[in-house]
């Protein structure tokens, strides 16, 4: 299957700073990546939709200016915490929606980052 | 708007026994149907998905799921169950049109016992 690969895996950082997290498909061009949240022992929930060349579309409740998302091109899309506080403390995982010439249309998800605000 | 419920939070089974995990859907069409697993700190594998034809879908690592539309739901199974098996499974649902995003049921945790 596709790869998607995610940087960093793991970051702790200090209130008020702000985080970058990378989202690579490595073999793939994606128009389309998702960002999704996860916190301890539940499921997936979609933050935004990254949208390569315009804007993410952000799901209800979910605060734009705190979740940055970028789509500069066919293979990255960057989600960044602005001002992280602890309750922002989770597991970020992205996915790249590969339709491609196989005639499938399937989401690969990344590996994860845990984000661990002090 | 589409949801995905997974009955069973917690699955316990013993090595070599059979498995199924449930997984029930609503959507007003035809939705695309997938189950992912994830272990431990990890993102999630695509083990299998469905689209459209036959309706007994073979993924990888001896999975395989059935699409029933009568009773909206597309339960896994494994006809013998590894130890490596244990791990977080989850069953998602997208529409057939739009940008497909994924919407995920609350997840199954399996363990595997000796």
């Amino acid at each position: 299957g596709a790869v998607v690969s995610q940087h960093p895996s793991r970051v702790i950082c200090k209130s008020g700073t702000s985080v970058k997290i990378e989202c690579r498909s490595l073999d793939f061009q994606a128009t389309t990546m998702f960002w999704y949240r996860q916190f301890p022992k539940k499921s997936l929930m979609l933050m935004a939709t990254s949208n390569e060349g315009s804007k993410a579309t952000y799901e209800q409740g979910v605060e734009k200016d705190k979740f940055l998302i970028n789509h500069a091109s066919l293979t990255l899309s960057t989600l960044t915490v602005t001002s992280a506080h602890p309750e922002d403390s989770s597991f970020y995982i992205c996915s790249a929606r590969d339709i491609g010439n196989r005639g499938t249309d399937t989401q690969y998800f990344g590996p994860g980052t845990r984000l661990t605000v002090l | 708007a589409q949801s995905v419920t997974q009955p069973d939070i917690h699955i316990t089974v013993s090595e070599g026994a059979s498995l199924e995990l449930r997984c029930n859907y609503s959507y007003g069409a035809t939705p695309y149907l997938f189950w992912y697993v994830q272990s431990p700190g990890q993102g999630l594998q695509l083990l299998l998905k469905y689209f459209s034809g036959d309706t007994l879908v073979q993924g990888i690592k001896g999975f395989e799921a059935e699409f029933k539309r009568s009773q909206s739901s597309f339960n896994l199974r494994k006809p013998s169950v590894h130890w490596s098996d244990a791990a977080e499974y989850f069953c998602a649902v997208a529409p057939d049109t739009g940008r497909r995003a994924l919407t995920f049921g609350s997840g199954t945790r399996l363990q595997v016992q000796p």
